[in-house]
């Protein structure tokens, strides 16, 4: 079926550091979106994208449908960006596939 | 004010007894789904509905029944319990199925004794 490969799976940073994140998908998506877990087990939505790019803040996605690939960069990271990240993405039907999740730690 | 609405937040069952869990959503949202996530695995699919009615169905056991009285409720049964089935289960929403953007509820926890 189709695949979501993300990674890293945990991610550590400093604050006012930068990294990012990435969704490898085994199939041509027609959509993604990456969310972050809280500390009470919500899921927030971050972005929602069927191609290019999008900024809010300090984050920024990008998608590339063709290459089969989604990143989410972080930069100024701060201790309130802690938390697991997840990718999910879809073929345009009934469903999302979501990947394993990355845990991010930001530490003073 | 939360726009989706899941209860209970945990629930506690013994094997063998059947549950329900309850998911509304005031988005005004036409498509609605379940979603399961079991410890050290990442949310799967369960069903999806679009206007009431079952879109697609990736649950592999009938003990799994999803309930649509109203357009913006979508509860899930599920009858004689397994330790298997203890896992968080998410509803979620979107404005029609075929790719558009899904919204989580918080989410119920099941623990199957």
């Amino acid at each position: 079926g189709d695949q979501v490969e993300q990674s890293p799976s945990a991610l550590s940073l400093h604050e006012g550091t930068g990294s990012a994140l990435r969704c490898n998908f085994t199939t041509t998506m027609r959509a993604v979106q990456w969310f972050r877990k809280n500390s009470r087990g919500s899921l927030i939505n971050l972005f929602y994208l069927a191609s290019g790019t999008k900024e809010n803040g300090r984050l920024k996605s990008a998608f590339d449908s063709k290459e089969r690939y989604s990143t989410l960069h972080i930069r100024d990271a701060q201790l309130e960006d802690s938390g697991t990240y997840f990718c999910a993405a879809g073929t345009g039907g009934y469903k999302v596939v979501f990947g394993s999740g990355t845990r991010l730690l930001v530490s003073p | 004010d939360p726009k989706i609405i899941q209860k209970p937040k945990y629930l506690v069952a013994v094997t063998g007894s059947e549950k329900i869990l309850i998911c509304e959503q005031y988005l005004g949202h036409n498509a609605m789904y379940w979603y399961r996530q079991s410890a050290k695995k990442p949310l799967e699919f369960m069903f999806s509905y679009s206007y009431q009615k079952l879109m697609d169905n990736q649950t592999a056991s009938s003990r799994f029944q999803p309930q649509s009285s109203k357009k913006n409720h979508l509860d899930l049964q599920i009858t004689a319990l397994k330790p298997d089935d203890s896992a968080t289960y998410f509803c979620a929403s979107s404005q029609d199925t075929g790719g558009y953007e899904q919204y989580f509820g918080p989410g119920t926890r099941l623990t199957v004794l």
